[in-house]
């Protein structure tokens, strides 16, 4: 079956280094990826999408990585502030009408 | 202010009570959805409405009924829960049903937390 995890499930960085979350899909089909970040008692809230015809997007500090070949996506996060520290998810679509979740990196961020 | 907002915050009920989750948005979208956020698990789909309309069931137990009136507010009604239901339980909307993709994003509310005693 299908299903969409992250490689770590927590991730310690310093106040202002980068930080890299990365996640595997392994259904080759999926066309569409979306990260969401959810702090603390919060919903999901909407950070960066990326198309399958894509291999790199762009956001305000962040980047979004999709390679297709080896079916990893990553989130990068420039000059991390302790306000990113969070649950960071990636969910796929391409096999149906529903978003399909990764388990979630917990971001922690020192100063 | 995410555009969803969901009512109430926090629930405690038995496993006898009725009760329900109110969910409305005001994004002038057309497909409203419920997940349920379990601790250490992923985010799982339980109802999808389009047009007012559900399109999916992902074999929910029928103690939770949803109810869709209209295309902005989306009700998830509670009956003799179990404690093993007690978690998140997200509300959210999309442009339009079908598959996600770009233009038609899926945005969640804050979130129902629900505990069964």
């Amino acid at each position: 079956g299908e299903s969409v995890g992250l490689h770590l499930p927590t991730l310690s960085v310093q106040e202002g280094d980068n930080s890299i979350i990365n996640c595997a899909y392994s259904n080759s089909a999926s066309d569409y990826f979306i990260w969401y970040k959810q702090e603390s008692g919060k919903g999901p809230q909407f950070i960066i999408d990326i198309r399958s015809n894509m291999d790199k997007r762009q956001g305000q500090r962040v980047t979004v990585l999709l390679n297709k070949t080896v079916k990893h996506l990553s989130l990068q996060i420039a000059a991390t502030q302790p306000g990113d520290s969070a649950v960071y998810f990636c969910a796929e679509s391409g096999a149906g009408t529903a978003l399909i979740f990764g388990k979630g990196t917990t971001l922690s961020v020192s100063s | 202010e995410t555009g969803v907002t969901q009512t109430p915050r926090h629930l405690v009920m038995g496993m006898t009570n009725k009760k329900s989750l109110k969910c409305e948005q005001h994004l002038g979208h057309n497909a409203m959805y419920w997940y349920k956020q379990s601790a250490k698990k992923p985010l799982e789909l339980m109802f999808v409405y389009n047009f007012k309309e559900q399109t999916e069931n992902n074999s929910v137990p029928s103690r939770f009924s949803p109810e869709c009136p209209n295309s902005s507010h989306l009700f998830l009604h509670l009956h003799t829960l179990q404690p093993e239901d007690s978690a998140l339980y997200l509300c959210a909307s999309s442009q339009r049903g079908g598959m996600p993709n770009s233009g038609n994003t899926i945005y969640f509310g804050e979130g129902s937390w629900l505990t069964v005693v």
